[in-house]
């Protein structure tokens, strides 16, 4: 089976560009992360979807990122626009689970960023 | 809040030594405990997990065992080889969604 699946692996952007960050869960998982991963921060969650609504967006820097689920094998995270403190690395990850239950979580590769 | 703390690193070993990393959590209610592994360049995966207290979770020859009475849940593996080099991530999750990692711990293994 596929995992969970990002692209692209690599950005290099200059400041000020839009990025946009892709993810496919993994089929039948109803829950989705988005984290960042930095040196100094270590992993962050940004904002967690349960079938495709957002349930806690507390994560998020600030309002120039934004996170979308359309679908429940779809989700974008978007920075718009980007700053060279936006670098760091990417996961989504999915898992399947209702409010109670307690469930692994299945990550993806990772997209590394760098903002120039 | 629900919390993990888990040793700083990084643990350097020589091949074939005994590890343990502790990791201590604060939570209501009743949590799954988890550890996960990232190798260099890669996402987070599952090495082990326990559900409810006495629980020990095993893997790859890493175990874990879920103690109530004193919050913990230590990852511990008798002989670590270079492959082993990664940073192990401590986590609980008490439900409601949300997966409470620690702060992970680099472990370095030399031949």
């Amino acid at each position: 089976d596929a995992g969970v699946i990002q692209s692209p692996r690599h950005e290099v952007t200059e400041m000020g560009q839009e990025v946009t960050l892709r993810c496919k869960p993994i089929s039948g998982h109803n829950s989705l992360f988005w984290y960042r991963q930095t040196m100094m921060r270590g992993l962050e969650l940004l904002i967690y979807f349960n079938n495709n609504v957002p349930i806690d967006d507390s994560g998020m820097p600030e309002d120039r990122f934004s996170a979308k689920m359309p679908n429940a094998s779809f989700s974008t995270l978007k920075i718009q626009p980007s700053e060279p403190r936006d670098s760091a690395v990417y996961f989504c990850a999915s898992s399947w689970g209702y409010r109670d239950s307690q469930e692994t979580q299945y990550f993806g590769p990772g997209t590394r960023l760098l903002v120039l | 809040g629900d919390s993990v703390t888990q040793m700083e690193g990084p643990v350097t070993l020589s091949e074939e030594a005994f590890l343990t990393i502790n990791c201590t959590y604060t939570a209501t209610g009743y949590p799954s405990l988890f550890w996960y592994v990232q190798y260099p360049g890669e996402g987070l995966q599952l090495l082990l997990k326990a559900t409810k207290a006495d629980d020990k979770g095993s893997n790859k020859g890493f175990e874990a065992t879920y103690r109530k009475e004193t919050t913990s849940f230590h990852l511990e593996k008798g002989s670590v080889q270079v492959s082993d080099s990664a940073v192990y991530f401590c986590a609980l999750d008490t439900g409601g969604f949300k997966t409470i990692f620690g702060a992970g711990t680099r472990l370095f293994v030399k031949a």
